[in-house]
């Protein structure tokens, strides 16, 4: 089975802090993709990053970066900087091939919120 | 560039009545499709995909339904609405072989 466990439900910072936020996943599979995705309140995911289970290496992009062990099956992310434009709920997510090969299974999301 | 589309944006209706969602991709020709529900809580759960026209494949057992008519349209139906269907409903598209999926806007749906 897959699953998905962000411990974080809810986190708060000022402006300009880093925040990182965690993911832990399972799965049996040894090939499987992992993904972050922003739900900003207007609802819409927006695809950040897929990481194959094959290429740990970490990567960045501006202020984001994620940081990926298969060692502790962690895939966390965090933000440089934080902007009030971050504020929104980040889901984690996994794609592993038993199953019908099709599912995102998703973590339940963390929402973070960045205040002036 | 690929876009998708979902109408309508909300959606409030009675116990009992019929649903019809509908979504559309344009930009791309053959993609895989996807419907999720995200209920209270946040969580999403895949209903329906898609992986050609014609081809449905359930995840999970319910009270709607999907169909594919077109290559890029893709429709959640049900013929008898729940309270527990109330939720927001997300389409999803994917190339054929690649593992990211792109989501729409979503429709959020109130049954009362």
């Amino acid at each position: 089975a897959q699953k998905v466990t962000q411990a974080q439900t809810e986190i708060s910072v000022v402006e300009k802090e880093d925040v990182t936020l965690d993911c832990v996943y399972e799965t049996r599979d040894t090939t499987y993709y992992l993904f972050w995705y922003k739900q900003p309140p207007s609802g819409e995911l927006v695809f950040l990053i897929r990481r194959n289970s094959f290429d740990e290496q970490n990567e960045i992009s501006g202020r984001y970066s994620w940081n990926f062990q298969k060692s502790t099956s962690s895939f966390n992310f965090t933000i440089t900087a934080s902007q009030v434009v971050d504020s929104a709920v980040y889901f984690c997510a996994l794609r592993a091939f038993s199953n019908s090969g099709y599912a995102l299974n998703f973590g339940k999301g963390t929402s973070l919120l960045v205040t002036p | 560039s690929q876009t998708i589309h979902q109408w309508p944006a909300t959606l409030v209706q009675p116990v009992g009545s019929p649903l019809s969602l509908e979504c559309t991709v344009e930009g791309t020709s053959n993609p895989n499709l996807y419907w999720y529900r995200q209920a209270a809580g946040r969580g999403l759960q895949l209903l329906f995909y898609s992986v050609g026209i014609g081809q449905i494949s359930s995840e999970v057992p319910q009270n709607l339904s999907a169909s594919r008519p077109q290559d890029r349209q893709f429709i959640l139906s049900s013929k008898k609405l729940l309270l527990s269907d109330s939720g927001f409903y997300l389409c999803a598209w994917s190339r054929q072989r690649s593992y990211e999926q792109y989501f729409g806007p979503g429709t959020r749906l109130t049954v009362t």
